[in-house]
């Protein structure tokens, strides 16, 4: 168990729908990034928020966007869903906003039918 | 652009060999490599991670090595046991927070 809890663990939905995957940093971490991975593209950073503050953003598309609550969960709401939204995505936590101490979570298998 | 890539798609080695996993990155001014392990269903696990004053850096059978002059990353893997199985990942990171990772190798161990 890496601390970062990720739920849920799988989502099946259709196109057009909206979710949203939640994340849970490990304790003491102030920052959360979100991760897309889909066959052909790997792992692709989509945004960090630190300590409630958006901090960088990645590839993200418009339909896709997220927010960091003051118990410092994340949420990462996916709209208007698309087949080629389907992927992994993860949610990794660090202490500071650097690349130092990450910690990735199991992540959530999203399944665009 | 941005890229940090992987030789091979997929390495297979016997039980109890040396396993070396390359990465060439794209970016000269990168500081900070780390090696990730990723196993089926599961999130990416760190292994190890190096700075680019150094140019190797060693933990519990596994040793990174960074040639910041070709821009090439290695991950050596000592006496490969079937728990090593899986797809390993070399990323890029430093202060910004972001990671910049390769495409993955598939590491196969043959008992």
């Amino acid at each position: 168990d890496s601390g970062v809890t990720q739920t849920p663990k799988h989502l099946i939905t259709a196109t057009g729908q909206r979710v949203t995957l939640r994340c849970s940093p490990r304790s003491g971490d102030l920052s959360v990034y979100w991760y897309q991975q889909s066959l052909d593209q790997g792992l692709q950073f989509l945004i960090q928020y630190y300590n409630g503050e958006e901090r960088a953003k990645g590839n993200i598309l418009e339909r896709f966007s997220a927010q960091q609550f003051p118990d410092l969960h994340s949420e990462l709401n996916l709209s208007s869903l698309e087949l080629g939204d389907s992927a992994l995505y993860f949610c990794a936590s660090s202490v500071v906003g650097s690349t130092d101490g990450y910690t990735f979570g199991s992540g959530t298998r999203l399944t665009v039918v | 652009g941005e890229s940090v890539g992987l030789h091979l798609p997929t390495l297979s080695v016997q039980e109890g060999d040396n396993s070396i996993i390359n990465c060439a990155y794209s970016n000269s001014a990168s500081d900070y490599f780390i090696w990730y392990k990723q196993e089926s269903g599961k999130g990416p696990q760190f292994i190890i991670d190096i700075r680019s004053n150094m140019d190797k850096r060693q933990g519990q059978r596994v040793t990174v090595l960074l040639n910041k002059t070709v821009k090439h990353l290695s991950l050596q893997i000592a006496a490969t046991q079937p728990g090593d199985s899986a797809v390993y990942f070399c990323a890029e990171g430093g202060n910004t927070g972001k990671l910049i990772f390769g495409q993955g190798t598939t590491l196969q161990v043959k008992p």
